[in-house]
């Protein structure tokens, strides 16, 4: 158990629907990531935030939207969905607020999202 | 551009019979190499950082090393239990973002 809670497990929605995934890291964590990975691109850097601004941002298309809040979780909205955004979407948290950031990123189990 | 390549896609072993994996990569300043293992549905598991050439990590039946230009991901008598993708993952200088590689697929036989 990394102690990274992503929910949810499992979504199935439709073409053109809106969702939201949620990624709450480790305790003490600062900062938070998202991943996605599919079958034919492996796991693709989407964005990052520390400690409640964004810090890095990778292929994320402009119909997606992260932000992390006061607490720490994070969320990622996944809008006007088609079928190639079917994928596992992954949360990974570093940066321990009383440790050094040794790089070292700690995943969640993933949100295995399908667009039918 | 950052660029990390693994081989092979897939192997597989029969039980105790080692192996080794590659991870080539090029990256500006490297800050850390990393090897995690997934299993099928779920999340990479962090296994190692590598920092400098000729630098060496073990656990258990596995083995990194890392020389200037590649890694490899040593595997003694495997087991079953093994089986997994392992994957790569290169930090650049600079950047707090590591570049993953596509993994190998791992399969032990018993």
């Amino acid at each position: 158990d990394s102690g990274v809670t992503q929910t949810p497990k499992h979504l199935i929605t439709a073409t053109g629907q809106r969702v939201t995934l949620r990624c709450s890291p480790r305790s003490g964590d600062l900062s938070v990531y998202w991943y996605q990975q599919s079958l034919d691109q492996g796991l693709q850097f989407l964005i990052q935030y520390y400690n409640g601004e964004e810090r890095a941002k990778g292929n994320i298309l402009e119909r997606f939207s992260a932000q992390q809040f006061p607490d720490l979780h994070s969320e990622l909205n996944l809008s006007s969905l088609e079928l190639g955004d079917s994928a596992l979407y992954f949360c990974a948290s570093s940066v321990p607020i009383t440790g050094r950031n040794t790089g070292e990123l700690f995943f969640g189990e993933g949100s295995r999202l399908t667009v039918l | 551009e950052d660029q990390v390549t693994q081989s092979p896609e897939a192997l597989r072993l029969q039980e105790g019979e080692s192996s080794s994996l590659n991870c080539s990569y090029t990256v500006s300043g490297l800050r850390g190499l990393f090897w995690y293992r997934q299993d099928p549905g779920k999340g990479p598991e962090f296994l190692f950082t590598l920092y400098s050439a000729g630098e060496e990590k073990e656990k258990e039946r596995l083995k990194a090393t890392l020389t200037k230009k590649e890694s490899f991901l040593h595997i003694t008598a495997p087991k079953p239990e093994d089986s997994a993708t392992y994957l790569c993952a290169v930090r650049p200088g600079g950047s707090y973002i590591p570049t993953f590689g596509r993994g190998t697929s791992l399969i032990v036989h018993p």
